[in-house]
């Protein structure tokens, strides 16, 4: 199993542009997460989908819009990318249901904006 | 609202003393306690979780962690470092079963020869 897969790893963009960033997984799970990670900051919520169908929005969901594809894929897209989103975003993915399920994350895709 | 407070930024450690990584969080309801680490340039990797029962919880690559209570803590642990666990380290909270987790800044460990 491949697990939590990320794509793009790096990518720059200019002020302005726009561009989505890809996570799927292969465990079956039904909850998928998006982090941003910031220095000293830790990891922030931006949105999270409970299951297929419903997405609803995390700590800092400005400046982004989600879609859960299918139960595999989740997506991130920046419309009008601004410097302040220049980090490193997390995909991860959970169980649903009776236990308190852990997240297993991706590698991460580090968004530059200038 | 819940959260989770790691107060220290750096944590040293000589190689084959004992370690400590504090947490401590808030939650309104019973706490589902988690904790990372994440290696340069990786993803977050799970080592260990308290849900209920025993305070003090096992995990992977030798960790452990105490629950507690009545000071709302949750202090990561190994009885001897080693270099390799040089790395960032997540403490993070959820108070119902199905939602996000919320993480605190992280702490970085160093472990020197």
């Amino acid at each position: 199993n491949a697990g939590v897969t990320q794509t793009p790893k790096f990518q720059v963009l200019k002020t302005g542009q726009s561009m989505t960033l890809q996570c799927a997984q292969d465990m079956n799970h039904n909850s998928m997460y998006w982090y941003r990670q910031d220095p000293g900051m830790g990891l922030r919520l931006i949105y999270y989908s409970a299951s297929e169908g419903t997405t609803d929005k995390g700590e800092v969901p400005n400046g982004y819009n989600v879609s859960r594809l299918n139960k595999r894929e989740f997506s991130l897209r920046l419309e009008s990318a601004a410097p302040s989103q220049t980090s490193v975003y997390f995909c991860a993915s959970s169980e649903y249901g009776r236990d308190p399920y852990e997240q297993y994350f991706g590698p991460g895709t580090r968004l530059t904006v200038t | 609202a819940q959260s989770v407070a790691q107060p220290e930024d750096q944590v040293n450690v000589a190689e084959g003393n004992p370690l400590t990584v504090k947490c401590t969080y808030s939650v309104s309801g019973n706490p589902y306690l988690f904790w990372y680490v994440q290696y340069p340039n990786r993803g977050l990797q799970f080592l260990l979780k308290y849900i209920t029962g025993d305070n003090l919880v096992k995990g992977s690559y030798g960790f452990e962690a105490e629950f507690n209570k009545s000071q709302t803590s949750f202090h990561l642990k190994k009885p001897s470092a080693l270099v390799s666990d040089s790395a960032l380290y997540f403490c993070a909270v959820r108070d119902k079963r199905n939602t996000p987790l919320v993480f605190g800044k992280g702490t970085r460990l160093s472990v020197i020869a």
